[in-house]
């Protein structure tokens, strides 16, 4: 059974911080997804990376995948009370199209 | 609108009950998903098909679960006999295509489900 930890489960910070979210797994992916989701709607995917090292930026948000596609980071600059929610990472394989999905990471970002 | 929707958006059942819960997935979208989020934590896979055909059911928990897609596009997920275990966020997803290198899915609003 392919696994997914992340870290923190809780964050909590001031806005205009710096965060970073971890994303680890024993196995590789082929594919590995961040979502963000609010309370009663459906995780919201944010990026997809695939290829080991590959970086990728949103607006404020830096998004990493590990060069042997294992883990992966989710970093946020100048945090904004917009950007609180839970966030899940999620992988798939070639051939399987189900996500397994991380334990998740609940951010506040304080006003 | 275009997105997945998914009805009811809550529902409450007493224990023994049966429940039906429904989703329609994006439009063209070939392949459809279910996962059942627990209170906190991330979505767990249910089940999945392509069009009608469905390919993987080995995240169904229990044979109380039961999936079906006949026309390859809206989807019922029906849970028999429900127990206070069963009380969950359940999420459908949609995608595009199979084989795609990304896997991206789409997801729906979810039926949250309460068993009393």
């Amino acid at each position: 059974t392919q696994l997914l930890e992340q870290s923190p489960q809780f964050l909590s910070i001031q806005e205009g911080e710096n965060l970073t979210v971890y994303c680890n797994s024993s196995s590789v992916f082929s594919s590995l997804q961040w979502y963000r989701q609010e309370p009663g709607e459906g995780p919201v995917l944010l990026v997809t990376v695939v290829t080991g090292g590959e970086v990728k930026k949103l607006k404020r948000l830096t998004f990493q995948f590990g060069d042997a596609r294992k883990d992966s980071s989710l970093h946020i600059t100048a945090a904004q009370p917009g950007d609180t929610g839970l966030y899940l990472c999620a992988g798939a394989n070639f051939g399987n199209e189900k996500l397994t999905f991380g334990t998740g990471t609940r951010l506040t970002i304080i006003p | 609108g275009a997105g997945v929707s998914q009805s009811p958006r809550y529902k409450v059942a007493k224990r023994g009950q049966d429940v039906a819960l429904r989703c329609d997935p994006i439009s063209g979208h070939v392949s459809l998903f279910w996962y059942q989020q627990a209170l906190g934590q991330g979505p767990e896979f249910l089940t999945y098909f392509q069009n009608e055909a469905q390919l993987d059911k080995s995240g169904l928990p229990s044979d109380r679960f039961f999936a079906e897609r006949p026309e390859g596009s809206v989807s019922t997920l029906k849970i028999q006999r429900t127990q206070q275990e069963d009380s969950a966020v359940y999420l459908c997803a949609s995608s595009l295509s199979p084989g795609a290198s990304s896997y991206e899915q789409y997801f729906g609003p979810g039926t949250r489900l309460t068993v009393t």
